[in-house]
């Protein structure tokens, strides 16, 4: 069973750092894109950008391109999104799913919650 | 980048109903097109594929069409687990993005 898990639920302050995770399991890591998904409180799904954990391949989104870091760690299989100076803004729901090669994404991570306030 | 744009935004329906909702690209995007639903507190959960490709195990009431610029979900009879919302997504190319969803509420 394809399994996406991510990291729990983070409460920071603005200015500080911050990495979330999803480990992959029941299927290839390295032969899957990983997406990243921001959903802020009662809005909707954005897609932030993607990266496939074989060889890092990276591509963003423009609205996030400069504001979060993607990374993976094949030998663990997990994937990262990170931020070097939390924002207010950046306070949201944020999902890891597996990506086909196609583009679309069949299995989803059950969420990280994040809570940037001072 | 490519917008998508849902129709309606919200939409009031009964259990039975036959239920449509339209996304709308702002150029066309071929076939490239997934629909997810999602419930409240919840994951999004992957529904059709290429317009019109049911994902293995999602219910055939469930079907998608259309290419180019213009597509359609449509629920054929409304049953009580279907209230959620839902969001088109092009991957026709990069940046990948989603429409702005569309709730689905009871009547």
């Amino acid at each position: 069973e394809v399994q996406l898990v991510q990291s729990e639920t983070e409460v920071k302050k603005p200015g500080e750092s911050l990495k979330i995770s999803c480990e992959g399991s029941g299927y290839s890591f390295t032969s899957n894109w990983i997406a990243w998904v921001r959903q802020m409180p009662g809005k909707g799904l954005e897609w932030m950008g993607i990266i496939y954990p074989g060889d890092s391949d990276t591509r963003y989104s423009p609205s996030f391109q400069g504001q979060v870091t993607m990374s993976v760690d094949k030998s663990i299989n997990t994937a990262y999104l990170q931020w070097s100076s939390l924002k207010a803004s950046d306070t949201a729901m944020y999902y890891c799913a597996r990506g086909t090669g196609a583009g679309f994404f069949d299995s989803w991570g059950q969420g990280t919650l994040v809570t940037v306030s001072s | 980048a490519i917008q998508l744009t849902q129709s309606p935004s919200s939409l009031s329906a009964s259990v039975g109903d036959r239920v449509t909702i339209t996304c709308r690209a702002s150029q066309g995007i071929s076939s490239a097109l997934a629909w997810y639903q999602q419930k409240p507190g919840k994951a999004p959960k992957f529904l059709i594929y290429y317009a019109s490709t049911l994902q293995s195990g999602v219910p055939s009431r469930f079907s998608g069409s259309g290419s180019g610029t213009d597509f359609t979900l449509t629920i054929s009879s409304l049953q009580p687990e279907d209230f959620a919302t839902y969001y088109c997504q092009q991957f026709n190319s990069y940046p990948y993005t989603f429409g702005q969803g569309t709730k689905l509420e009871i009547k």
